[in-house]
């Protein structure tokens, strides 16, 4: 299976400042459609896993423009330009191109 | 709308056995690819099961192999995992999710199983 990893696990955050999450996978994540499945998905306390990002950059709707998704092959980065209150939560990268999907460890973030 | 609603989570000791399900509803079922996607207290997220929208195709991660069965029943739009002889490290929320890996956007708000004795 593709291993993803993310870093930082824990990420204390000021108001109103950017964040940044990385994620790697162990192997190119560019399916032969052309495609590359790489999805980011927020877990709010008590709450079940939600979609951000599908396909590296592209948002799901009604997700606040903060967020932005980069990257290729097996580097990706998640970008939340200012963070508000309502963003604390745990954010994971999942990868869809190789069956079975599997995701990072998860990175929390908390304000600080 | 698309939802998913899971059921049949609860307290069984070591070694018994539990049947999920997974009541769908806002979209065409047959249609879909379906999950089910597990998270241990305080862990993170892994894929226990999936079977195509005909149930021809079917995968299992190995901790649950020969132990859980994954099925689908198209006229009542619903998912079920079949979990016998389970363990403490089956203990978990189990969330259904709708689509293929690459295109996964929807899930329910789970079903906690806890295994011990």
């Amino acid at each position: 299976d593709v291993v993803m990893t993310q870093s930082p696990l824990s990420m204390p955050v000021t108001l109103g400042q950017p964040a940044s999450i990385s994620c790697r996978s162990s192997q190119s994540l560019l399916d032969s459609d052309g495609n590359t499945y790489l999805s980011w998905f927020q877990q709010r306390p008590g709450q079940s896993p939600r979609r951000l990002i599908y396909t590296v950059s592209n948002r799901d709707s009604g997700v606040p423009d903060r967020f932005s998704g980069s990257g290729s092959g097996t580097d990706f980065t998640l970008k939340i330009s200012r963070v508000e209150t309502e963003d604390v939560g745990v954010y994971y990268c999942m990868q869809g191109t190789h069956w079975p999907g599997t995701f990072g460890q998860g990175t929390k973030v908390e304000i600080e | 709308q698309v939802q998913l609603v899971e059921s049949g989570g609860g307290l069984v000791k070591p070694g018994g056995s539990l049947r999920l399900s997974c009541a769908a509803s806002g979209f065409t079922f047959s249609d879909y690819y379906m999950n089910w996607i597990r998270q241990a207290p305080g862990k993170g997220l892994e894929w226990v099961s999936y079977i195509s929208s005909s149930g021809s195709t079917i995968y299992y991660t190995d901790s649950v192999k020969g132990r859980f069965t994954i099925s689908r029943d198209n006229t009542k739009n619903s998912l079920y995992l079949q979990m016998n002889s389970l363990r403490a490290e089956d203990t978990a929320v189990y969330y259904c999710a709708r689509g293929v890996a690459a295109a996964v956007k929807y899930w329910g708000q789970g079903t906690l199983v806890t295994v011990s004795s």
